[in-house]
């Protein structure tokens, strides 16, 4: 089992739906969460954090976390073109961030 | 506030050649983490300084190694190059606390022929 599970996708959207991303981990000591958004040959870039269990909101993206169930997830509201990227969720069990294979999102206008 | 600085953006060595990549972090920033991206394994932990100190290592051979400065700049060597080793490595930092966000740079993409 890997320590962080995403589906690869892609994920096709239309433009101004709502994309729903989900990622599983297995160290239940995890204690943060992230999300990157990686355009093609990019690095990845920081879009949400996310420490304790519940929704966190921002602009138009949502991180959900339940570790009683060991899974976080990403919404992301009224997806436009520029959101066309893979997701990477990362988990930091102590001091090393482990990631997804991430999940390739596809907005079509 | 500038962001995580690696220089050279691209490379390209030849087998059995040694190379050296650096990382500036962002100013008050005092880990620095690397990692090899590759189309068939993902992001993978090479390994973290703090204070001119590993404190994490990843599944890698030894031909991997780091080091850090005191003004936390990073430099991670690679040596014997081999064909497997072309890859996207990114450099990130992140603040003193563990489990702090971690804010990558642009990477140096190494091809190996």
């Amino acid at each position: 089992q890997k320590e962080v599970e995403q589906n690869s996708g892609p994920l096709s959207v239309p433009e101004g739906a709502i994309a729903s991303l989900n990622c599983t981990y297995s160290d239940r000591g995890s204690q943060s969460f992230f999300w990157y958004r990686q355009y093609s040959g990019k690095s990845p870039e920081l879009i949400m954090s996310i420490y304790s269990n519940g929704d966190k909101e921002d602009g138009r993206f949502t991180a959900q976390l339940n570790k009683a169930s060991q899974y976080v997830s990403l919404l992301i509201r009224d997806s436009q073109p520029s959101d066309s990227a893979t997701y990477l969720c990362a988990v930091n069990p102590v001091r090393k961030l482990t990631f997804g294979g991430g999940t390739r999102v596809l907005v079509k206008p | 506030k500038a962001g995580v600085t690696q220089t050279p953006r691209y490379l390209i060595k030849t087998r059995g050649q040694q190379v050296t990549l650096s990382c500036s972090p962002i100013s008050g920033h005092r880990s620095v983490s690397w990692y090899q991206q590759t189309p068939g394994q993902g992001l993978q932990f090479l390994f973290e300084y703090f204070s001119e100190t590993q404190r994490n290592k990843g599944n890698f051979p030894g031909r991997f190694s780091g080091r850090q400065f005191s003004n936390s700049r990073s430099e991670m060597n690679v040596s014997t190059l081999e064909l497997g080793d072309s890859a996207l490595y990114l450099c990130a930092s992140s603040l003193v606390r563990e489990n702090t966000e971690a804010f990558f740079g642009q990477g140096t993409r190494l091809t190996v022929v």
